[in-house]
Formats: structure tokens, sequence, C-alpha cells
């Protein structure tokens, strides 16, 4: 059974770097046939997909064009998990924040961290 | 315009069909790409529903009831979810998705009431 379980700050100060981690466990963040995403959601801006890593004989990441200047999503083979890191964040990127998993489709979800962008 | 624009809400009896429509912003035809659907209930994170992009290209996500089915309407450049025989359990969330230019794209949502 596939876990992902996430863990970061719940307060972010406006300018400052958004950063989450998403422990794996029953999977391998390594794997040849998933990618591993980040995902927000609030209720001014819906479901956002925000960026992926994947590994394919060699590392590729995919990024949204609205965050594409400010996000890096790494994995971290020796820890197997990997991270979202959103820079010069804005009260506009309050949200829950999921990590998924990625098949066929969005299989299996992190908890969702709320992370609020305030002073 | 968003790029997949849902109803905000509908409402329907228990044991009615319900179509929610995902429709894609001009220039992008329905008619490629598979769309996603997914059912979210409050506090929970979505869960995927099934894909459809033709008959012969379909999935049904597993243990989702087949009361739940895809189909398009390609005049309206519309991905369609069918609920049949709609039950009190399907009063939530749906969300369409569709892979454009190598990037996940969310519908704006369908809040599904069951009266």
């Amino acid at each position: 059974q596939v876990q992902l379980q996430q863990s970061g700050p719940g307060l972010v100060k406006p300018s400052q770097t958004l950063s989450l981690t998403c422990a794996i466990s029953g999977d391998s963040v390594s794997s040849n046939s998933a990618a591993w995403n980040w995902i927000r959601q609030s209720p001014s801006r819906g479901l956002e997909w925000l960026g992926r890593t994947y590994y394919r004989s060699t590392w590729y990441n995919d990024y949204a064009v609205s965050v594409k200047s400010r996000i890096t999503v790494n994995p971290d083979t020796s820890k197997n998990q990997f991270s979202l890191q959103l820079n010069s964040v804005t009260p506009e990127d309050t949200a829950v924040y999921y990590c998924v998993r990625e098949t066929d489709y969005f299989d299996y979800w992190g908890q969702g961290t709320l992370v609020t962008v305030s002073s | 315009q968003a790029v997949l624009t849902q109803p905000a809400s509908l409402s329907a009896s228990p044991g009615a069909s319900a179509s929610l429509t995902c429709t894609l912003r001009s220039g992008i035809n329905v008619g490629t790409y598979r769309i996603y659907w997914y059912q979210q209930k409050p506090g929970s994170p979505p869960q995927y529903l099934l894909r459809y992009k033709s008959d012969s290209d379909k999935q049904q996500g597993s243990g989702v009831p087949s009361r739940f089915s895809g189909s398009k309407d390609a005049s309206a450049n519309a991905g369609i979810l069918l609920i049949s025989g709609l039950q009190s359990e399907d009063e939530a969330d749906y969300y369409c998705m569709i892979w454009h230019n190598s990037a996940s794209v969310f519908g704006t949502g369908t809040k599904v009431t069951v009266l």
C-alpha cells in the first residue's frame, strides 16, 4: 500500500520560501512508472497542479506556467522522498498543498498541508 | 477564460441521472484529449473516478460503480460525466482534468447536490 506523508511549516511570511517534503512508503521515487506531483487547492484558485518530478533513465521535471519562475520540485533518493520549494510567496499562495503519486492517473494523495502566507 | 469550464452547481433527485459537463476553451479540441474525472468529498483529497477519450480508450477507476460513465460532445467541445441512479453518497464536488502541453489542468469544479 502506497503512503505519502507530508511535512513542513503551516505558516510562511510573504516574500519567503514555502518548503514542503513528501515521504514515500510502498513505492520508490525512482520508479520508472510513476511521477511525483504537487497540487494545491484554495477557494479562490480551485485545484491547481503545480509541478512534478519523475525518473525515466534520467530525471525530468514539468511545471505549471503560472509558477514556473518560482518553483522547484526535487527528488531525494537517499530518503525516498520529494520536495516542493515555492519562492517569493504572497497571500495568493495560501492553500492546502497535496503531494500526489501519478501512474495512469493521480492515485495516491498525501494528507494535505494547509499553508498560510501571512506576516 | 479558463481552459476547462464546469457549471458551478447541479442539483438532482435520488435515482435521477446527472450529466456534468467540462467545456474546453476554444482552440483546444476535445477529441485530442483524455478527460479525467475526480470526485472530492469534504475533508478529503480528490479521488479518481474514470477517464474517457473514446469508446476504445476509456478506463474505470478501481471500485468505481458502473453508474459513473464518461463520454464527449464534440459539437460542444465538452467532456461529460454521467451519473446514473443518483445516490445520496454521490453528493460531492466533481472535477475534470486534462494533460495539456505536459501540464495538468483541472476544471473549475461542479458541486452536486442530491435533493
